[in-house]
């Protein structure tokens, strides 16, 4: 069975400070990773995607991540947060079959962004 | 192009009871999965539908079960409701055969059970 784990449950960031947000994952095959996003009092959107190629992905709204695979880790960054990033994230990976994905979270790490 | 839709927004049930959420597809995409959030927790898959059959399940007991409809959209049916099965419990729907196989989801359903 796979899982992941974010390290951090809680991220409090001021203004303009660089964001980095663990992820690791267990999974002996193939996996495809994302980041989604959850505003409050919105949807959970999708920040970013790897499914193969470069190991560095880059997403909406100025985020990244680097799959390692031999650490078995998906980290976020942000080189420089804005209050409007004040939300949950949270990483996933998927088992593909022939409809699409079946994603397994993390518990999430909620950032609050200072002004 | 709608997005994904469901029904109720709320709904306070009562221990024993059986309960239906609803589910309308983004406009276009014909495979529907659902996942349960309790509070403070990550979304946990339920199960998914394609072709109106289940297609894969998650670690939920069998009084967990769905329907998906000829239009793709979907129901989620949960039977002798427990106080735990109180969360939020999200839809999202994908378009099987893309690349991309990325989920889109619904604001989902607060299910609160006393």
């Amino acid at each position: 069975a796979q899982s992941v784990s974010q390290h951090n449950h809680h991220v409090i960031l001021s203004e303009a400070a660089s964001l980095e947000l663990g992820c690791n994952y267990s999974y002996g095959g193939t996996v495809n990773l994302f980041w989604y996003v959850q505003y409050p009092g919105q949807h959970l959107q999708l920040l970013l995607k790897y499914f193969s190629g470069d190991p560095l992905v880059k997403g909406i709204k100025g985020f990244e991540a680097e799959f390692i695979k031999s650490k078995f880790s998906f980290n976020l960054r942000k080189p420089s947060v804005q209050w409007s990033d004040t939300a949950e994230y949270f990483c996933a990976v998927s088992t593909l079959n022939n409809a699409g994905n079946m994603l397994t979270f993390g518990g999430g790490t909620r950032l609050m962004v200072k002004p | 192009e709608t997005g994904v839709t469901q029904s109720p927004t709320h709904l306070i049930k009562t221990r024993g009871q059986q309960v239906t959420l609803r589910c309308s597809s983004q406009s276009g995409h014909n495979t529907v999965s659902w996942y349960q959030q309790a509070l403070g927790q990550g979304p946990q898959f339920i199960f998914q539908y394609y072709r109106e059959e289940e297609n894969g399940r998650g670690n939920f007991p069998p009084r967990f079960s769905g329907l998906q409809f000829p239009n793709y959209s979907s129901e989620l049916n949960v039977n002798a409701l427990e106080l735990d099965d109180s969360a939020l419990y999200l839809c999202a729907s994908s378009l099987a055969g893309s690349s991309l196989y990325e989920q889109y989801f619904g604001p989902g359903t607060r299910l609160t059970v006393t």
